[in-house]
């Protein structure tokens, strides 16, 4: 069963406003999150990350927020940009650091 | 929900030898896999993407005849590494495009060649 669940599988937003991705997950194991940005016929290209003893991280205008209550993460593009167009995936690891749980990601369109 | 196991997790070995990799869809039908290396920073590199009972098409820059892909089936791709070298210690990841253009992510392989 998916451990880390993207709910949304796609996003349009406005050039110039806020981008919201989410995402879910189930194990309460998981202590390390990443997002990942995708454009087709690449890899995943690492965006930002978050450890579970923070529960935001800003880099930019990408800001990564942890609810570990609610086991969701958010990934916040601000202001959004045309070149932001692209799949979002966010992935989980477990402190042992050996695999990694994708989401199924979100394409996210932003409109110029 | 649609599941893509990896295995081995973590396979250890000595210089020279081959390993093989396995990907599989646990409850739906990959025409296409992909498999992609960790680099440092975290980003994944295409290496190559296979199609069931093709060959793969791999990325410029990867050996194909070092990084062996076979898609018997539509649920299982094979990727070995012939003749493994330190270098080529990394994590590798496969994914399985599902019907409904879904890309499922598998949990990963970390490879340690000694």
């Amino acid at each position: 069963d998916q451990q880390v669940k993207q709910n949304s599988p796609s996003l349009s937003v406005q050039e110039g406003r806020i981008s919201i991705l989410n995402c879910d997950y189930t194990n309460s194991m998981f202590d390390y999150f990443l997002w990942y940005k995708k454009y087709p016929a690449e890899g995943p290209t690492f965006l930002i990350s978050i450890s579970s003893i923070k529960d935001k991280n800003e880099d930019g205008r990408f800001t990564v927020f942890l609810n570990k209550s609610a086991k969701h993460l958010s990934l916040h593009i601000v202001p959004s940009q045309p070149g932001d167009s692209a799949v979002y995936f966010c992935a989980a690891q477990t402190n042992t650091g050996n695999q990694f749980y994708f989401g199924t990601g979100t394409s996210l369109t932003v409109i110029p | 929900g649609a599941v893509v196991s990896q295995h081995p997790s973590w396979v250890i070995c000595k210089s020279g030898t081959s390993v093989k990799i396995e990907c599989r869809s646990l409850d739906f039908q990959a025409t296409t896999m992909f498999w992609y290396r960790q680099f440092p920073k975290q980003s994944l590199m295409l290496m190559a993407t296979s199609n069931e009972g093709s060959k793969a098409t791999y990325e410029q820059g990867v050996e194909k005849d070092k990084f062996l892909i076979n898609h018997a089936s539509l649920t299982l791709s094979t990727l070995t590494v012939t003749s493994a070298h330190p270098e080529d210690s990394s994590f590798y990841i496969c994914s399985g495009l599902a019907d409904t253009d879904t890309q499922y992510f598998g949990p990963g392989t970390r490879l340690t060649v000694l």
